[in-house]
Order: C-alpha cells, then sequence, then structure tokens
C-alpha cells in the first residue's frame, strides 16, 4: 500500500529564513513523488516532481525537493521564504492514484 | 491555455440529496480523477476515469459514481448525500500516455451538505 506521512502539522518561519518541509513516503517500487501547494480555498498547484533522476529537483517559486531513497523521504525546501508563501504544503506519492499526507500549514511572520 | 475547470464552485444540498459535479480537463489532457478534501485533510481519491471507463477506483461506496464524455470531461455524481459528505471536490486531469502522470488540480467545488 501506498503512503504519505508529514510529520509536521504547522510550521511558523519569519520572512527571509529558510524551510525545510519534511515527507516520507510508503511504496512498492520506484515512487513518482510530488508536492503540491494550497492557498485558502483555493485547488492545488504542482511545485515540483520526481520520476527518476537527479535526486535534487527544481520546481517553481524557487523551491527544490531532495529524495532519498534510504531514508524513504523527499524533504522540500526553500533558502528564502517570501509572505506569499504561506499555504498549505502536500505531499503526494503514486502513479495513476495519488496518495496525499495530511499536509503542513505554513505561516510566514514579518 | 485554459486549465483544469470545475462548476459549480458551491453547492449546497440536504440529506439524501443527489449531487453532480462537473470537470472540464486541462487542454490535450485524457485522463480526469476525482479527489475529496474534508476539512483539514489531504485529499483522498475517489477515481480516474480514462477513455470513457472507470480505471482506478479508491475506497468510496457506490454511491459516488461519474461518468466521462468523449471530448474528456467528467462528471461526479452522488447519491443519498450523507452530513459527512461535505468536502472540497477536486478534479484532476493528466495525459495517461505519459506514464507516471502528472496531475494538474482545478480550483474545486466546496459541498455543504445540511
Amino acid at each position: 500500500a501506498q503512503s504519505v506521512t508529514q510529520p509536521d502539522i504547522h510550521i511558523t518561519v519569519s520572512e527571509g529564513a529558510s524551510l525545510e518541509l519534511r515527507c516520507n513516503y510508503s511504496y512498492g517500487a520506484t515512487p513518482y513523488l510530488f508536492w503540491y501547494v494550497q492557498s485558502p480555498g483555493q485547488g492545488l498547484q504542482l511545485l515540483l516532481k520526481y520520476f527518476s533522476g537527479d535526486t535534487l529537483v527544481q520546481g517553481i517559486k524557487g523551491f527544490e525537493a531532495e529524495f532519498k531513497r534510504s531514508q524513504s523521504s523527499f524533504n522540500l525546501r526553500k533558502p528564502s521564504v517570501h509572505w506569499s508563501d504561506a499555504a498549505e504544503y502536500f505531499c503526494a506519492v503514486g502513479d495513476y492514484k495519488l496518495s496525499f499526507g495530511a499536509g503542513t500549514t505554513v505561516t510566514v511572520r514579518a | 491555455d485554459a486549465g483544469v475547470t470545475q462548476s459549480p464552485t458551491h453547492l449546497i444540498k440536504t440529506r439524501g440529496q443527489q449531487v453532480t459535479l462537473r470537470c472540464s480537463p486541462k487542454s490535450g489532457h485524457d485522463t480526469v480523477s476525482w479527489y475529496q478534501q474534508a476539512l483539514g485533510q489531504g485529499p483522498q481519491f475517489i477515481f480516474q476515469y480514462y477513455e470513457e471507463e472507470e480505471r482506478q477506483r479508491g475506497n468510496f461506496p457506490d454511491r459516488f459514481s461519474g461518468h466521462q464524455f468523449p471530448n474528456y470531461s467528467s462528471e461526479l455524481n452522488v447519491n443519498a448525500l450523507l452530513l459527512g459528505d461535505s468536502a472540497l471536490y477536486l478534479c484532476a486531469s493528466s495525459l495517461r500516455a505519459l506514464g507516471g502522470e502528472t496531475q494538474y488540480f482545478g480550483p474545486g467545488t466546496r459541498l455543504l451538505v445540511l
């Protein structure tokens, strides 16, 4: 069975500081991994994805994520957070059917 | 290039009623998936349609059914609504031929069951 765990329910970060969101997955084969962002009352926007190849993937809005097979992790990072990054972030795993974590809410303080 | 669109944006129904939600996929996409997102939770996979057939299904009862039309658009139908069906319903589209599909989501339909 495939599943995702996002250990952090809520993270508060200062504007300009770095951000790291954790994601651990369970999947029977080579995983397809995704990070999505959701602003209040909105749908999901794809930030980045990993299918194969280079384990460090770059996404939109300055985000990157690193796939670590040995740790079954796919953590999301951003070097310098902007106030507009305040949102809910979801990690997902799967092929035709995506399984999502419960999400991490990011608050950005001035 | 139009993205995924969904209608209506909001809907209020009462218990026992039936509802139909609609989705138009992103241009060039042939596969539509539906997800239910309860408040404070991550989306849960309902089912996926490709070539007008249900290909994959999540752990949802038969009250949830769907349809895909020749133009790839899709409907989600929910019968005998329960209070617990209140949620944001998300449609995602993808191009199946690519494999390891990347799903692009619409803005969702927020359903409130009273």
